[in-house]
């Protein structure tokens, strides 16, 4: 089976705290991706990856950056963390599929992140 | 633009009670339609899935069928147990310009023994 790890359960940072979220994957997936997700608006996408040192924005890139400088790592980056940056964090990958129409999404466990 | 819409929860019911858990969408083409789950303290997982206008998904008891006239699919179990207790997100994928999923709110479901 497809393991995605994310290497903090809960984490508590202070504001304006560097924060960095790492997610290792084992099965060599090209894919991967960064959502946070909130009561009442589901999950919503920071940042994906198509490939190595390759990254693109999703829809709440603001606040964020991302590193994938290994095919099974990708970081997920917060420069000066906020309160309105507290949230669950979770991380995906999956295989490249050129017609993208029948990818299942490999998800971790999930960073409970709190920022004071 | 792209959307999924699902029904609100929580949803609470007895053991061996039939569950319907709505689900729309709105979105250009031909997406592709998938339920996931999330247990407690975990990560999504993929559920069931239907690739294209009147497939049947299913799954550990679950269905849900892709219907394209009403743009819907939604998710039935005929008999929840405790176990199934967790939330439920509906999601489509989207593939034409881009690759990109989109996912409802989630529906969270308790189950009473």
């Amino acid at each position: 089976d497809v393991k995605v790890t994310q290497s903090s359960r809960y984490l508590v940072k202070r504001t304006g705290e560097k924060v960095f979220l790492e997610c290792v994957q084992d099965m060599d997936h090209e894919n991967m991706f960064w959502y946070r997700q909130d009561p009442g608006l589901g999950l919503r996408l920071i940042y994906f990856s198509y490939d190595v040192k390759m990254k693109e924005k999703g829809d709440i890139p603001e606040g964020y950056s991302v590193s994938r400088e290994k095919k099974e790592r990708f970081s997920l980056i917060l420069e000066s963390a906020s309160t309105n940056q507290t949230s669950m964090y979770l991380c995906a990958s999956s295989p490249y599929d050129i017609w993208g129409s029948n990818e299942k999404l490999f998800f971790g466990s999930g960073t409970q992140l709190s920022v004071l | 633009g792209d959307s999924v819409t699902q029904m609100e929860g929580p949803v609470t019911l007895s053991e061996e009670a039939f569950l319907t858990i709505n689900c729309t969408y709105t979105a250009t083409g031909y997406p592709s339609l998938f339920w996931y789950v999330q247990y407690p303290g975990e990560g999504l997982q993929l559920l069931l899935k239907a690739t294209k206008a009147d497939d049947k998904g299913s799954n550990k008891g679950f269905e849900a069928t892709y219907r394209k006239e009403t743009t819907s699919f939604h998710l039935e179990k005929g008999s929840v147990q405790v176990s199934d207790s967790a939330v439920y997100f509906c999601a489509l994928i989207i593939t034409s310009g881009t690759y990109k999923y989109i996912f409802g709110t989630g529906t969270r479901l308790k189950v009473l023994a």
